[in-house]
């Protein structure tokens, strides 16, 4: 599959603490992406990772790349009951052609 | 900009019965595309169109499915005949599909129940 692989699947943890959430992909791709969905909800786009980069910041995110293992992770600190939803990953192999995972959810409780 | 417009957000129909989905895309916007999710299966892509163009739709998972983009500001996805495995949320997102712009904007879905 082409798809990008959350994991862990799911993950709950206190308010304030850091959430780590990994994606693994199988071939080479030009980006990948993370998407929030809350319960029931579109998609909404939090960040943009092009091959060539290694890591990004916005906010309270992190993300990393890292192509010679095919896989990237999310990082959320200081979390809020709010960011409570799930994350899934993009990745994109052919400009617009984006493939999601299943998605981590994450429930972080106040 | 208002976003991705979908509709019906919801639709309960019955098995044999035609469906139809729509979406108007954003704005500026060039590619158009159609997404299934369920709970088993995740987030699928079902067909995209760029430039009004269907590009893949490979995703599409048999005849009963069609979609048609006939302007820059519209999109339909149908069902005919709807069958109970069909019951799913059904997203469209838009892009705009140039250099280093390839994030995508999801409308709220329509979900889609046919008993």
């Amino acid at each position: 599959s082409q798809q990008g692989e959350e994991d862990p699947q799911a993950l709950s943890i206190q308010e304030g603490e850091n959430a780590t959430m990994n994606c693994s992909y199988k071939t080479s791709i030009n980006n990948l992406q993370w998407y929030r969905q809350n319960s029931g909800r579109g998609l909404v786009h939090l960040i943009l990772i092009r091959s060539n980069e290694r890591e990004k910041h916005s906010g309270r995110l992190r993300v990393t790349l890292d192509t010679s293992k095919k896989s990237s992770s999310l990082l959320i600190t200081a979390s809020r009951a709010a960011d409570t939803a799930s994350y899934l990953c993009a990745t994109d192999y052919n400009n617009n052609d984006m493939r999601f995972g299943a998605g981590t959810r994450l429930t972080v409780k106040p | 900009d208002a976003g991705v417009i979908q509709s019906p957000r919801h639709e309960v129909t019955e098995m044999g019965q035609e469906v139809t989905l729509r979406c108007k895309p954003i704005s500026g916007h060039n590619s158009l595309f159609w997404y299934r999710q369920t709970m088993m299966r995740g987030l699928e892509l079902l067909i995209y169109f760029n430039n009004n163009v269907p590009i893949d739709d490979s995703g599409m998972p048999e005849d009963r499915f069609s979609a048609k983009m006939p302007n820059a500001s519209f999109s339909t996805l149908k069902i005919q005949p709807s069958e109970p495995r069909d019951s799913a949320v059904y997203f469209c997102a838009s892009s705009f599909s140039g250099r280093g712009a390839e994030t995508q904007y999801f409308g709220p879905g329509t979900r889609l129940l046919v008993l």
